[in-house]
Formats: structure tokens, C-alpha cells, sequence
């Protein structure tokens, strides 16, 4: 079954301690981002991936990183978490196809529910 | 960069038609994305609109402008479970491929 996985799907944790949250597709989809969404504001991408080491920052990238090893996967890296990055945070996957003009959608993971206290 | 406007929340009675508009500017158009996304869940695909005109897929139809920067997502025989929020979003040539997004139409369907 085509689909991307998010783990762990909620999460909480205390200000400044080193989290990872991963995702994996299985798609062998070129395009990977993050987003996060909060009340009022959408979904903000956080960082995106064109393909494997090719990584580049989103509208809000600040306290966040990337890592773009393999093509199926793309872990989102809080190196410190506070309390402002208490948000539901969404991975998605996409082939490459925007230039042709395809509807190529992208496909969203379940998502991830982090609190930082 | 991109501007995109959505209204922010719609009622509608069970049964009714709907349309929620989105504006948008930009400098280089490259397709306009309606998702579904009920509340705690993932954006779901809905519609994809790169030319002008209506694309219509069963109960759901969207329309484009290009030259107005505007779009509308037309939900016909509204049922309860269409309670949820809609996501209209717009991908820019040249960049990333990767559409922005609004900030979603959270749409309240009644009995």
C-alpha cells in the first residue's frame, strides 16, 4: 500500500531535550517536505527536499533540521524544542512532476502531535 | 512569494450547495491543489486546477481563473461528514514545486 508513515504520532516532551520525528515513504517519490499546522495560521512548510542531499528551508524553518540520506526517508530534527514549536506537524511526498504541468499531488502522513512543556 | 485568501469559516444546511472562493497572487503560476482535511487528520487530495475552467468529480467541482488569480471549490448535496476544512493551495513556477498553502476554510455542515 502506497502511503508515508510518521513516527512517533504524538509526542511530549520538555523544553531542550534533542527529538527526532521520522518519515518514510514508499513511493520512491523525488519531493518530500514538513509542514506545520496551527490554529488560525495553515500549514507552513517547514523544510523541503528536492531529492536525496538536496534539502532547503521553508517559510518557517528556525529551530528545526533536516537530513536527506536515503530517498524514502526524511527525519525532522528539533535539536532544542520549546514551548513555540507545540504544534501537529504533517510530512508529505511528491514526485517531481510541477514543471510538466501534472497534477502530481502530494500525500500526507498522518501526522504528529508535539507538546513541549 | 504568494498570497493566498480563503474565508476563514462557512455554515451550510444539509442538502445545500456551497462554494468556498480563494484568491490568490503570484508570480508564476503552476497549479492550484483543493485538499479535505477533517479535524486531527491529514490533507486528503480533492481537486487539481492548471487551465481555466471547471473540473468537475462527482459531488465536487473547481474552477479556475488564471487571469483573476481565483478559484472556488463547489461542494453540491452537502452531507455531515463534509464538515471539515478546505485547503486551497497554489505551487509557483520556477521554485520549489511545492505548493503553499491558505490558511483553510473550516466549513460547518447542519442538519
Amino acid at each position: 500500500e502506497a502511503q508515508v508513515t510518521q513516527n512517533p504520532r504524538y509526542l511530549i516532551t520538555v523544553t531542550g531535550k534533542k527529538l527526532t520525528v521520522t518519515c518514510s515513504q514508499n513511493m520512491n517519490h523525488e519531493y518530500m517536505s514538513w509542514y506545520r499546522q496551527d490554529p488560525g495560521l495553515g500549514l507552513r512548510q517547514i523544510y523541503y527536499s528536492m531529492n536525496v542531499e538536496v534539502t532547503d528551508k521553508g517559510d518557517v524553518p528556525e529551530g528545526y533540521k533536516v537530513s536527506r540520506k536515503e530517498k524514502r526517508n526524511f527525519p525532522l530534527i528539533l535539536e532544542s524544542p520549546s514551548p513555540n514549536q507545540t504544534s501537529l506537524y504533517f510530512c508529505a511526498s511528491s514526485p517531481p512532476g510541477g514543471w510538466r504541468g501534472l497534477t502530481d499531488t502530494q500525500y500526507f502522513g498522518p501526522g504528529t502531535r508535539l507538546t513541549v512543556l | 512569494g504568494q498570497n493566498i485568501d480563503q474565508p476563514t469559516e462557512m455554515t451550510a444546511t444539509e442538502g445545500a450547495i456551497v462554494q468556498i472562493n480563494c484568491t490568490y497572487q503570484t508570480s508564476g503560476f503552476n497549479g492550484l491543489f483543493w485538499y479535505q482535511q477533517h479535524a486531527g487528520e491529514a490533507p486528503t487530495f480533492l481537486s487539481y486546477n492548471v487551465l481555466d475552467g471547471l473540473e468537475e468529480k462527482g459531488r465536487f467541482s473547481s474552477f479556475l481563473s488564471r487571469s483573476k488569480g481565483y478559484s472556488y471549490l463547489l461542494l453540491k448535496e452537502l452531507q455531515m461528514k463534509d464538515s471539515a476544512s478546505y485547503l486551497c493551495a497554489v505551487r509557483e513556477a520556477g521554485g520549489s514545486y511545492i505548493p503553499t498553502f491558505g490558511r483553510g476554510t473550516s466549513l460547518i455542515v447542519h442538519p
